[in-house]
């Protein structure tokens, strides 16, 4: 089992650019989510999935899109980069309400 | 109003000692789960320990424990016998029911340094 990948590790875009970050789990988990941590800070929910097909928002939703076509695979889509995205992203999955795995992180600079 | 409240931006501990780190919760939600995880330096987040708003006894998990106050809204993890690997920052995180589906509500974090 790999648990909860994410992919890349480390990212730099400029402003403007678009980009999708990858996470994928074989835990055959149905909720997946998106978390972002800023400095300082605990992390905050950006979108989440009950399901495939199923999608919502968090707490801090805009300038990120996702999809959920497969059990496996959450994408997040980053329309339009800008600074305010600089921070680390924390895909995370459950199967049940008691504990979430999470993917080790990815580190995005927007200059 | 912040729904987690973790009041000990820092602390520093001699090893071996016991800690206690503090968090304090806000809900109207008779039902919730309480989470506590560990961020070490390298970034990864690892779970340390779950408590249910209806389990009745406290949680362990090793040299953790949870130390669940219903009434005063608290859920203080305790750590036994520290050791240096635990120097980290510690997050606590609460679940609403049925609001949230499997949504977490994070506290700021402690940032535990434990001395030689």
């Amino acid at each position: 089992n790999a648990g909860v990948t994410q992919t890349p590790k480390f990212q730099v875009l400029k402003t403007g650019q678009s980009m999708t970050l990858q996470c994928a789990q074989d835990m055959n988990h149905e909720y997946m989510s998106w978390y972002r941590q800023d400095p300082g800070m605990g992390l905050r929910l950006i979108h989440y999935s009950v399901g495939a097909g199923i999608t919502d928002q968090g707490e801090v939703p805009n300038g990120y899109n996702v999809s959920r076509s497969t059990t496996e695979d959450f994408p997040l889509r980053l329309l339009s980069a800008a600074p305010s995205q600089t921070s680390v992203y924390f895909c995370a999955s459950s199967l049940d309400r008691r504990r979430q795995y999470f993917g080790p992180g990815t580190r995005l600079t927007v200059t | 109003a912040q729904k987690i409240t973790q009041t000990q931006p820092g602390m520093f501990v001699q090893e071996k000692e016991a800690v206690t780190l503090d968090c304090t919760y806000d809900t109207s939600d008779q039902s919730y789960g309480l989470f506590w995880y560990k961020q070490p330096s390298s970034g990864e987040m690892i779970f340390l320990i779950y408590q249910g708003s209806y389990d009745e006894q406290n949680a362990t998990e090793g040299r953790y424990s949870l130390n669940f106050q219903k009434a005063r809204k608290s859920a203080n993890l305790v750590i036994s016998a520290s050791q240096l690997g635990d120097s980290a920052m510690y997050f606590c995180a609460m679940r609403e029911d049925p609001h949230s589906n499997y949504q977490l509500i994070w506290g700021a974090g402690t940032k535990l340094i434990i001395k030689p």
